[in-house]
């Protein structure tokens, strides 16, 4: 009965590789998220899909693309990995975009780059 | 634009002593504010929000925090804690309009020792 949940939940792959992970809500929420995670913990939002449609798209390199095929999925493709990349990826949703609204958390895909 | 600063990266504390854990925000408009949890190698999850009226908010697992608009602070309190209570905390702000794009801290380490 998981809320929000993630796959894969590691993933470790050589630079230069394409990869996806996968985001699903089971909660009916309009509004999903990804964060990064770097290795001091500090959480930076990426993007933000409203009813699949974009509307926070915050300062990340074009290799990573943002894909919400429905309202209850959220996908982020990374191209060309760098070593950079390697972090904890959250996805999250919201009832809808509106401030008020708590965030609930997907448990994380730890990405390594080597 | 808004920003969120947590005062202390890591809070070692006693187990059943209590605790304070620091957050003040800049914002040029109104906002709401969060407190998250995160346990190790989980994603984040809600402690307790302020989204208007009473300034002392109580949330899960006996914290609360306290809304101060002229100093604009929302500090975390537990008056005696728990070993299981050793996580990482966000302190985060979402405007009340706008783009209403979820701003969190660095995070505080509490570590509870025995």
């Amino acid at each position: 009965d998981t809320a929000v949940s993630q796959t894969p939940k590691y993933l470790v792959t050589q630079m230069g590789n394409d990869k996806s992970i996968k985001c699903e809500q089971n909660l009916g929420h309009d509004t999903m998220y990804w964060y990064k995670q770097d290795s001091k913990k500090f959480l930076k939002i990426m993007f933000s899909y409203n009813n699949k449609e974009l509307i926070i798209n915050e300062t990340v390199p074009n290799r990573f693309s943002p894909k919400s095929p429905d309202k209850a999925h959220l996908n982020l493709h990374i191209n060309s990995l760098e070593l950079g990349d390697s972090a904890v990826y959250f996805c999250a949703s919201s009832q809808d975009l509106r401030g008020h609204y708590e965030q609930y958390f997907g448990p994380g895909t730890r990405l390594t780059v080597t | 634009a808004q920003s969120v600063t947590q005062l202390d990266s890591q809070v070692p504390v006693f187990e059943e002593a209590p605790v304070e854990l620091r957050c003040n925000y800049s914002s040029s408009v109104s906002v709401y504010l969060f407190w998250y949890v995160q346990y190790p190698n989980q994603g984040l999850q809600l402690l307790l929000k302020y989204l208007s009226g009473s300034t002392l908010v109580k949330g899960i697992n006996g914290f609360e925090a306290e809304f101060n608009k002229s100093q604009t602070s929302f500090h975390l309190r537990k008056p005696s804690v728990h070993i299981s209570d050793t996580a990482e905390y966000f302190c985060a702000v979402r405007s009340q309009g706008g783009s209403y794009i979820p701003t969190f801290g660095r995070g505080t380490s509490l570590i509870v020792h025995p």
